[in-house]
């Protein structure tokens, strides 16, 4: 399965600022899937990364608040927006393998702890 | 329907029992089912998945049971340890690309030494 490298691990910004997040694979994927997980929560999709293309928001998403870059088949970036201290979340970027003809599970990279005060 | 159902939300194990998590699904389109585990400060890992063209499947200590009628599928961990202390998320997906998972809520398991 491909190795999903994510920065940073952690993050304490000040409210009204931003923060990028940077997810590089070590192979090129069509697809990169950006995910919140508010504490103690499960994860929730964000958006769909596509290359050469905008990313698809889920519902609850916009892009002026959570801008997604897509430069190339192995890297993308997040960035939140304005913050909030509702936004301090573990933030996931996660791509999806193949089992040989059959796609099988995501891979996810370990994570951007975001800290919001 | 999207939705994943999972229990217990919580599960306290001693060391050596069985830690059982089990989930339900409504949409018949899903046909892969991983679970992942995940530990404090890093993303999920799989742990384990299971198709629907089989019942069951076993790595090492951890089994998949699933059942296609019901449409529910359970987690078990044998001789559960202490490094085995995590949340588990069952999920559900269909084989389509351009679908996206659908995550349970999560067990929180803790074995006791």
């Amino acid at each position: 399965s491909a190795v999903i490298s994510q920065k940073p691990s952690r993050d304490i910004c000040q409210r009204g600022t931003s923060l990028t997040i940077q997810c590089q694979v070590d192979s090129q994927v069509t697809m990169m899937f950006w995910y919140r997980q508010q504490p103690g929560q499960s994860l929730t999709l964000i958006a769909t990364a596509n290359q050469g293309s905008e990313a698809t928001y889920e519902s609850g998403f916009v892009i002026d608040k959570f801008p997604i870059s897509r430069p190339n088949l192995t890297f993308s970036t997040l960035t939140v927006s304005n913050l909030s201290p509702e936004d301090s979340s573990i933030y996931l970027c996660s791509v999806r393998s193949r089992d040989g003809r059959l796609l099988s599970g995501y891979t996810f990279g370990s994570g951007t702890r975001l800290t919001v005060v | 329907q999207q939705q994943v159902k999972q229990s217990p939300q919580s599960l306290i194990v001693q060391k050596g029992g069985i830690s059982i998590i089990n989930c339900a699904y409504e949409n018949t389109a899903f046909d892969y089912f991983p679970w992942y585990q995940q530990f404090p400060g890093k993303g999920p890992a799989l742990l384990i998945a299971i198709r629907p063209d089989v019942s069951e499947k076993k790595e090492g200590r951890f089994t998949i049971s699933f059942n296609k009628s019901a449409k529910q599928f359970s987690l078990h961990i044998m001789d559960s340890q202490p490094g085995d202390s995590a949340t588990y998320f069952c999920a559900a997906m269909g084989d389509n690309y351009g679908q996206n998972f659908v995550f349970g809520p999560g067990t929180r398991l803790s074995v006791l030494p």
